[in-house]
């Protein structure tokens, strides 16, 4: 069974242009987080998706934004990119009815913005 | 809110040795569930070890167990025998289900094992 996979694991960009992560699940989970990770800050919660609709959000401003289509696999957007926003990007996902709440994460997006 | 802290930012210890790390989390919910994941260099996390916090006896996983005190609000994981492989950030992470599962994770403690 594949894993989830990130795209594109690195990507380096300036101040004031946005970026595009993917995320596919592993298959038959239907719930997708995602996570900022940053040294120091450990994991900050972003969003999280269920059947293509966001059921949570974490305290981030309007600049991340997220989807998740039909098929599971999920994106997260930032506009107007700054210089903090450097961090490991890190999906999750889980077979959301069980009550065991086990996350399987991805390898990450390793935003770097110049 | 709820919240994780995990007090050691690093750790290290000697091959087969055991080790401790401490988190402890605040919360007002009486269900949920506490994690330990670990996140070895350059590679995705994992997760080490799982506690309901409704079972009194303490998760344990091969030389991995945990000690959970529900009344401290303590959840600390001990490794027996270390090996060079535990060699990774160790995140403790609180769980509550509430529209779906929502996590909150400590910000880890980088635990080195030396030969």
């Amino acid at each position: 069974k594949a894993g989830v996979t990130q795209t594109p694991r690195y990507l380096i960009k300036t101040r004031g242009q946005q970026v595009t992560l993917s995320c596919s699940p592993i298959s038959g989970h239907r719930s997708v987080s995602w996570y900022q990770q940053t040294p120091g800050q450990g994991l900050q919660f972003l969003f999280e998706y269920f059947s293509e609709t966001q059921r949570n959000k974490g305290n981030f401003p309007g600049r991340f934004s997220g989807r998740q289509f039909s098929n599971s696999r999920s994106e997260m957007n930032v506009s107007t990119l700054e210089l903090g926003d450097s961090a490991l990007y890190l999906c999750a996902s889980s077979f959301a009815q069980s009550n065991t709440g086990e996350l399987f994460f991805g390898e990450g997006s390793r935003l770097t913005v110049l | 809110a709820q919240t994780v802290t995990q007090s050691q930012p690093e750790m290290s210890v000697q091959e087969a040795e055991t080790v401790t790390l401490s988190c402890t989390y605040d919360t007002s919910e009486n269900n949920y569930y506490l994690f330990w994941y670990k996140q070895p260099p350059s590679r995705q996390m994992i997760l080490v070890i799982r506690q309901e916090a409704y079972k009194q006896q303490n998760a344990t996983e091969n030389r991995f167990s945990v000690n959970f005190q529900k009344a401290a609000k303590s959840f600390s994981l001990k490794i027996s025998d270390s090996q060079l492989g535990d060699t990774a950030m160790y995140f403790c992470a609180f769980m509550k289900q509430e529209k779906g599962n929502q996590f909150y994770f400590g910000t880890g403690t980088s635990l080195t094992v030396i030969p």
